[in-house]
Parts: C-alpha cells; sequence; structure tokens
C-alpha cells in the first residue's frame, strides 16, 4: 500500500532553533516528492523535488531527496515564529498526490 | 491570475442532512482533487477528477460523491451528513503537462470549513 510517513508529528522549538523534518514514502510509479506550509487553511507551496541529491533553497527553508533510500528531509534555520506552522509533505504518483499526517511545528519567542 | 476558489467557506448543517461543496480551479487546470482534513486524521483523499472523469478515488464511503463540469468546476456532496464529516473540506487543482511527464504542483483552495451538529 502507497504511504507517505512524517516524523515528528510534532515539535516545540524556540526562535533562532534549527529544526530538521522528516519525510518516508513507499509510492509506487514516484513522479515528485513537494513540502507544503499550511498555516491556517490553505497549504502553500513550498517545493517540489523530483532529483537525488539535489538541494533546493529559499530563503532559511531548503529540501533535500534522496530517491534510493525512499525519503526528504526539510530544514529550516534560524527560526521565526511565523515558521509555526504544520509542514505537509506530499508525493505524487502516476495520477495521485499521497500526503503525509504533518509536522506540527511551533516556534516560541 | 486568480486561485483556486471554494465556496461556501464555513458551513453548518444538521445529521441527515447533505450538502454540496464547490471547487473552481486556476484557469487552465484540469485536475480538481478533494482531501478531507481533521485533527486526528490528517489530510484524507477523497478523490480526483480529470476532464470531466473520477480517476482516482480514496477510501470513502459512497455518501462522498463528486463530479465535474466541462469548465473543470468541481462539485462534491456528502449526503446523510454524520457528526464526523465534520471537517475542512480542501479542494486543489493540478496543471498536468501530459503522459510520463506527470503533474506539477497542486495548488489549494482555503477550504470550507463543514460542521455536522
Amino acid at each position: 500500500e502507497d504511504k507517505v510517513v512524517q516524523s515528528p508529528l510534532s515539535l516545540v522549538v524556540h526562535e533562532g532553533d534549527t529544526v530538521t523534518l522528516n519525510c518516508s514514502y513507499e509510492v509506487t510509479n514516484f513522479r515528485s516528492l513537494l513540502w507544503y506550509k499550511q498555516e491556517k487553511k490553505a497549504p502553500t507551496f513550498l517545493f517540489m523535488l523530483t532529483s537525488s541529491g539535489i538541494e533546493k533553497k529559499s530563503g532559511r527553508l531548503s529540501s533535500i531527496l534522496d530517491k534510493k533510500e525512499l525519503f526528504s528531509i526539510l530544514n529550516i534555520t534560524a527560526t521565526q515564529t511565523g515558521d509555526s506552522a504544520i509542514y505537509l509533505c506530499a508525493v505524487m504518483g502516476f495520477n495521485k498526490f499521497y500526503f503525509g499526517s504533518g509536522t506540527k511545528l511551533n516556534v516560541k519567542p | 491570475k486568480a486561485g483556486v476558489t471554494q465556496t461556501p467557506r464555513y458551513l453548518i448543517k444538521t445529521r441527515g442532512q447533505q450538502v454540496t461543496l464547490s471547487c473552481s480551479p486556476i484557469s487552465g487546470h484540469r485536475s480538481v482533487s478533494w482531501y478531507q482534513q481533521t485533527p486526528g486524521q490528517g489530510l484524507q483523499f477523497l478523490f480526483e477528477y480529470f476532464s470531466e472523469t473520477q480517476r482516482n478515488k480514496g477510501n470513502f464511503p459512497g455518501r462522498f460523491s463528486g463530479r465535474q463540469f466541462s469548465n473543470s468546476r468541481s462539485e462534491m456532496n456528502v449526503s446523510t451528513l454524520e457528526l464526523g464529516d465534520s471537517a475542512l473540506y480542501l479542494c486543489a487543482s493540478s496543471l498536468v503537462r501530459g503522459t510520463g511527464a506527470g503533474y506539477t504542483e497542486a495548488f489549494f483552495g482555503q477550504g470550507t470549513r463543514l460542521t455536522v451538529v
């Protein structure tokens, strides 16, 4: 059965800390892996990864994919309270997105 | 470019009633997927429509149904509502590049918050 597993389920850090969120997957016909940030309602797109070993960066956020070991990590450096959100990992199979349950990040001042 | 639009934003229904939610995808996007999100279960896939045809279906009872119109707008219907149907229902649209190349990233609407009392 295709699945996406995220860890940890929740995380509490202080401003300035660095966090690493994990996403492992077992999805047939893998096409790409995506990260989303959900603050209130609509998840907003962060990254799309299709190739192993190529890091994608956007400001303090970065992500990398390992297609051999079937996982991805999302790093956030120098965290800020505005980073508090649920981070969702999704894997695109042949015709369908598979979502993980998300990691709830709480950044305290 | 307008984003994904879901209506209504909030809805309160009583048990046994039925409800219809609407989703207008980004212009040019022909794939529309529906998800149910609850605190306990996370984001659960309901179904996906492409060119007016349901292509994928999640593990939800037959009370949950949907359709897509020729302009790619989609509706989701839930009949005989149960308390457990209270959730945020999200719609996402994607641009399909073509066979083999897959989809682009999915763009989400703001969701419809359904409360069943």
